[in-house]
């Protein structure tokens, strides 16, 4: 079957600008998160989804990041006013469940956000 | 909150030589471990978990790792290494979030360059 997918791989935008990031998670994943991972660094957690709801979205920086997973499978991450401090591999991953710490996450190959 | 240290940024190895990289993660209840590999070009993949039992945890390619529970550490070893493993590693901790989820933990990676 697919694995996790992400759409495009690479956006480029001009500060201030407003972005949208999709997720595709595998089928049949009900738990989906969302990093970002700067250069050098490890994925630092933003959201994570449960089915439709963002069960925990802590790692939000401020509140121009909004994510949404309307119907429980694809989500986007909407990133408004882009700044500079935003440009970074955006990853998406899901796994069977979050409610569980057995999860194994499968990652897709992330979307290289660079603003202007 | 939780954390994971990868106290070797860099490593660069010889073929044949042995290999470990050091994890040690800041969190006092029940953890699942993980290590994920980047190979150059593609997506975080699952190298090996650890639940509960052995503690001595066997993954693919011929990576193990050993989970100290009294040393909060969860290091990563290979015996003789290949040109082939080549890539970034990054150790993870499951552990319970206050939004009422296990949310992973990453560290900030360790790059392995393995010379032919």
């Amino acid at each position: 079957g697919a694995g996790v997918s992400q759409t495009p791989s690479n956006k480029v935008t001009e500060k201030g600008k407003y972005v949208e990031l999709r997720c595709d998670p595998i089928s049949g994943h009900t738990a989906l998160y969302w990093y970002r991972q700067s250069l050098g660094q490890g994925p630092e957690f933003l959201i994570y989804f449960q089915g439709t709801g963002a069960a925990d979205d802590s790692g939000l920086p401020n509140d121009r990041f909004f994510a949404v997973r309307p119907e429980g499978s694809v989500s986007t991450l909407k990133i408004q006013r882009t700044e500079r401090g935003d440009s970074a591999v955006y990853l998406c991953a899901s796994s069977i469940t979050g409610q569980s710490s057995y999860n194994e996450q499968f990652f897709g190959p992330g979307t290289r956000l660079t603003v202007l | 909150a939780q954390s994971v240290s990868q106290h070797n940024h860099h490593v660069i190895l010889s073929e044949a030589a042995s290999l470990e990289l050091g994890c040690n993660y800041s969190y006092g209840g029940t953890v699942n471990l993980f290590w994920y590999v980047q190979y150059p070009g593609q997506h975080l993949q699952l190298l090996l978990k650890y639940f509960s039992g052995d503690p001595l945890v066997k993954g693919i390619k011929g990576f193990e790792a050993e989970f100290i529970k009294s040393k909060f550490s969860f290091n990563l070893r290979k015996p003789s290494v290949q040109w082939s493993d080549t890539a970034e590693y990054f150790c993870a901790v499951n552990a319970w979030a206050s939004g009422g989820s296990y949310i992973p933990t990453f560290g900030r990676g360790t790059s392995l360059i393995v010379h032919p």
